[in-house]
């Protein structure tokens, strides 16, 4: 199976900063990456598909990038509500993987 | 509306068969560009894909997991079942049935819509 490997792996920021978290594949995925954020004891929620494309209501503040084996997600500038765990995750392969997650901290 | 929401047992003994049920609605599992997997996450750590059946019917499976998982399909009743055989006490987690949408192209594919999902502890 295709390895998601994400780093780093928690990180703590504060309200305004600009954050970047990056995701690795074991072997070229194209731009088959999405992005979700998950809350506690929710469901996680779709950012990003296709490296770079956010999703529907999503605000413009997310964004990713990437091809081949190297993605990142970027906040430009954090909101209270964006203090959660992040996931990547391929559909490269139809064995779908995930990455281990970054948890976003309040500084 | 758009739902997926899982269904189960809350409580499985060692060496178990689980079997949960992942109820749809507002969608077809018979739309090409719709598939629907089971994801789990144990208390505290990450997601991890287990399981996934395509519109063809179609299935994938975890390479670690595989001998243990089966899913399947009642496109009547939009419904996908997924077992896992041999269940132990490593397997609590909670299960996430989610459903995976291809662009109008099929050139992307994402987990668009998740069921709030349903914990299951494994404990004799």
């Amino acid at each position: 199976d295709i390895q998601m490997t994400q780093f780093p792996s928690s990180l703590s920021a504060s309200v305004g900063d600009r954050v970047t978290i990056s995701c690795r594949a074991s072997q070229s995925i194209d731009n088959f990456l999405s992005w979700y954020v998950q809350e506690p004891g929710e469901a996680p929620k779709l950012l990003i598909y296709s490296a770079s494309t956010l999703q529907s209501g999503v605000p413009s503040r997310f964004s990713g990038s990437g091809s081949g084996t190297d993605f990142t997600l970027t906040i430009s500038s954090l909101q209270p509500e964006d203090f959660a765990t992040y996931y990547c995750q391929q559909s490269y392969s139809t064995r779908f993987t995930f990455g281990q997650g970054t948890k976003l901290e309040i500084k | 509306q758009l739902t997926l929401k899982e269904s189960g047992p809350v409580l499985v003994k060692p060496t178990d068969t689980l079997t949960l049920t992942c109820t749809v609605s507002g969608f077809s599992l018979n739309d090409p560009r719709m598939g629907v997997s089971w994801i789990r996450q144990p208390p505290g750590k990450a997601l991890e894909w287990l399981a996934h059946i395509f519109s063809s019917n179609e299935k994938s499976f975890s390479s670690s997991l595989q001998s243990r998982l089966s899913i399947s399909r009642d496109t009547s009743r939009g419904q996908v079942v997924l077992t896992m055989t041999n269940m132990d006490p490593v397997d609590t987690a909670t299960y996430f049935c989610a459903r995976l949408k291809g662009s109008a192209t099929y050139d992307s594919w994402y987990f668009d819509l998740w069921g709030r999902g349903t914990l299951v502890t494994v404990s004799s």
